[in-house]
């Protein structure tokens, strides 16, 4: 089956710096890569997805980069904030009505004032 | 709205007792997950439901039994607790398949002593 590794776990970043998340996946088949945050206490949320027929993928301050030749993705997060502190999982999935999504371990990031 | 719920929000089990935790979600999804989070290993999936009707075991079943009741809702049984099955569960639901975005309820904190 599908495993994905996530570095690092924690990462501590200044206010206004970038933060860059690292996920490797072994399935060649999977092609849906979504990213997930988790704030204290809640149940993850999707902040941004790519598919494996895209490079990159940005939202705001939010990016995330694929390279499916290296089976790799990666979240950058620029001019961080405070409320970025959060859990942050990547994840990957094949497609079709009965796949499933293989989290990463995932990424605790502090963003300092 | 109230997207996907999860009932009790705590419990404390002796080890051997059963339990039954609740998930249902008003969005109108197919594909249905049950996933349990432990420190340092992410969210790893023990069953989903790609549509009524059907339910498939995901990477650790063993201990847990899954009803999909409806359209709607998803429950998660544990026959006989074990320590090790204390955790976080969470439910998430997803319109079809793990390839689209999934919509997670805020939790189960489970302690079985």
């Amino acid at each position: 089956g599908e495993n994905v590794e996530q570095h690092p776990s924690t990462l501590s970043v200044q206010e206004g710096d970038s933060a860059v998340i690292k996920c490797t996946y072994s399935d060649s088949a999977s092609n849906y890569f979504p990213w997930y945050k988790q704030e204290l206490g809640k149940g993850p949320q999707l902040i941004i997805d790519i598919r494996s027929n895209v490079g990159e993928k940005k939202d705001q301050r939010i990016a995330v980069t694929l390279n499916k030749t290296a089976k790799h993705f990666s979240l950058h997060i620029t001019e961080t904030q405070p409320e970025d502190s959060a859990v942050y999982f990547c994840a990957a999935s094949r497609t079709g009505t009965a796949s499933k999504l293989t989290f990463g371990t995932g990424t605790r990031l502090q963003v300092t004032l | 709205n109230a997207g996907v719920t999860q009932t009790p929000k705590f419990q404390v089990l002796k080890t051997g007792q059963s339990m039954t935790l609740q998930c249902a979600q008003d969005m109108n999804h197919n594909s249905m997950y049950w996933y349990r989070q432990d420190p340092g290993m992410g969210l790893r999936l023990i069953y989903y439901s790609a549509s009524e009707g059907t339910t498939d075991k995901g990477e650790v079943p063993n201990g847990y039994n899954v009803s999909r009741l409806n359209k709607r809702e998803f429950s998660l049984r544990l026959e006989s607790a074990a320590p090790s099955q204390t955790s976080v569960y969470f439910c998430a639901s997803s319109d079809r398949g793990g390839d689209n975005e999934q919509f997670f309820g805020p939790g189960t904190r489970l302690t079985v002593l």
